[in-house]
């Protein structure tokens, strides 16, 4: 069974700019959630998508955006970029139930220059 | 809200000894989930183990085992006979058990080293 796919891995963006990252999650799983992972603030809790809608979503400005597809492919869109937003975005998967257990991509480490 | 507190940014110990990871948490909530998740070099974060906050038993995964005490709110990791592919980052993180709040809390993260 394919993992968590990313894309892209690695991308390069300018102030002011805005960026779409993609996340198609394993086959089955229904919840999509994105994280923001720096050296300074750590894992950060961005939002989280089930059935196209989103559940959950944590302190982030509404710069950061998102949405999910009837497939379960998610995407999150950074505006009007800042040099604080370089980070690794991690998304992950999770099937409908109550364990808790998350399913990580590798990632799409974004620099803003 | 909950908090997930990580004391020891980096360890090191040599191959084959045992190292014991820390974690404490704060939470007002009776019934939850813990995890404890590696995130190796450039590579995806995975899943090293679960316990349910409602089960008194200790979780155990082959060499990996961790210490529960829920009335302190200490959930420590323990490695047994340490392999160079341990290096990682590990992460213990908290989760309520409550579906459709998919949400972890992580804690800052311990970078271990596993000297050959």
């Amino acid at each position: 069974k394919a993992g968590v796919t990313q894309t892209p891995r690695y991308l390069i963006k300018t102030r002011g700019q805005q960026v779409t990252l993609s996340c198609s999650p394993i086959s089955g799983h229904r919840s999509v959630s994105w994280y923001q992972q720096t050296p300074g603030q750590g894992l950060q809790f961005l939002f989280e998508y089930f059935s196209e809608t989103q559940r959950n979503k944590g302190n982030f400005p509404g710069r950061f955006s998102g949405r999910q597809f009837s497939n379960s492919r998610s995407e999150m869109n950074v505006s009007t970029l800042e040099l604080g937003d370089s980070a690794l975005y991690l998304c992950a998967s999770s099937l409908p139930d109550t364990t808790g257990e998350l399913f990580f991509g590798e990632g799409s480490r974004l620099t803003v220059l | 809200a909950q908090t997930v507190t990580q004391s020891q940014p980096e360890m090191s110990v040599q191959e084959a000894e045992t190292v014991t990871l820390s974690c404490t948490y704060d939470t007002s909530e009776s019934n939850y989930y813990l995890f404890w998740y590696k995130q190796p070099p450039s590579r995806q974060m995975i899943l090293v183990i679960r316990q349910e906050a409602y089960k008194q038993q200790n979780a155990t995964e082959n060499r990996f085992s961790v210490n529960f005490q829920k009335a302190a709110k200490s959930f420590s990791l323990k490695i047994s006979d340490s392999q160079l592919g341990d290096t990682a980052m590990y992460f213990c993180a908290f989760n309520m058990n409550n579906f459709g709040n998919e949400k972890l809390t992580f804690g800052t993260g311990t970078r271990l080293t596993i000297i050959p």
